[in-house]
């Protein structure tokens, strides 16, 4: 199984700052993944980071908002930029191989926008 | 599309019974399925997966899901609830037709286990 490591953990920013949070995976794979969620609710997918591509947006995504990196099969970065209170929200990063594989999650960044 | 829906928001159980949470899915082809459980303030465990194979499949803690391909559906289950089991669970799909293979997440099942 993938180990994820997330950071930060939590921030608190101000509005109309952008935040960057990382995704680490302590092994090569295939997917790497955004989400959001709202505490106690679903996991709504943001995009899937591509090494080497583009990131895909989910629709309601766009990349000007939340700008994607993944340079290589172990890191991904996903900014949130021009941060405003309805942006606060829990973002997970997962990772995973596919085939006959799980994908796996990190702990997850909650971000507060004040 | 592909999807998951869990009916239930919560579940509630007393401490030994046996639990189910419910999961039935839509897909096109053959289904990747999930459960997953998330504990307050943490990411998702992954619990278990039906890619192929025996319908029942286990998976960690004790838990197990049967798969129902005639009822579209992929119940999570275990004998004898503990009160460590409550928390929120989640039943996923992976989409295999997006060339992501990006996974969908129902709306989660809010379990809990009355001592």
């Amino acid at each position: 199984s993938a180990v994820i490591s997330q950071k930060p953990s939590r921030d608190i920013c101000q509005r109309g700052t952008s935040l960057t949070i990382q995704c680490q995976v302590d092994s090569q794979v295939t997917m790497m993944f955004w989400y959001r969620q709202q505490p106690g609710q679903s996991l709504t997918l943001i995009a899937t980071a591509n090494q080497g591509s583009e990131a895909t947006y989910e629709s309601g995504f766009v990349i000007d908002k939340f700008p994607i990196s993944r340079p290589n099969l172990t890191f991904s970065t996903l900014t949130v930029s021009n941060m405003s209170p309805e942006d606060s929200s829990i973002y997970l990063c997962s990772a995973g191989t596919g085939g006959f594989t799980e994908a796996f999650f990190g702990q997850g960044t909650r971000l507060t926008v004040v | 599309a592909q999807s998951v829906a869990q009916p239930e928001d919560q579940v509630n159980v007393a401490e030994g019974n046996p639990l189910t949470v419910k999961c039935t899915y839509s897909v096109s082809g053959n289904p990747y399925l999930f459960w997953y459980v998330q504990y307050p303030n943490r990411g998702l465990q992954f619990l278990l997966k039906y890619i192929t194979g025996d319908n029942l499949v286990k998976g960690s803690y004790g838990f197990e899901a049967e798969f129902n391909k005639s009822q579209t559906s992929f119940h999570l289950k275990k004998p004898s609830a503990l009160v460590s089991d409550s928390a929120l669970y989640f039943c996923a799909v992976r989409d295999e037709t997006s060339g992501t293979y990006k996974y969908i997440f129902g709306t989660g099942t809010r379990l809990k286990v009355l001592a």
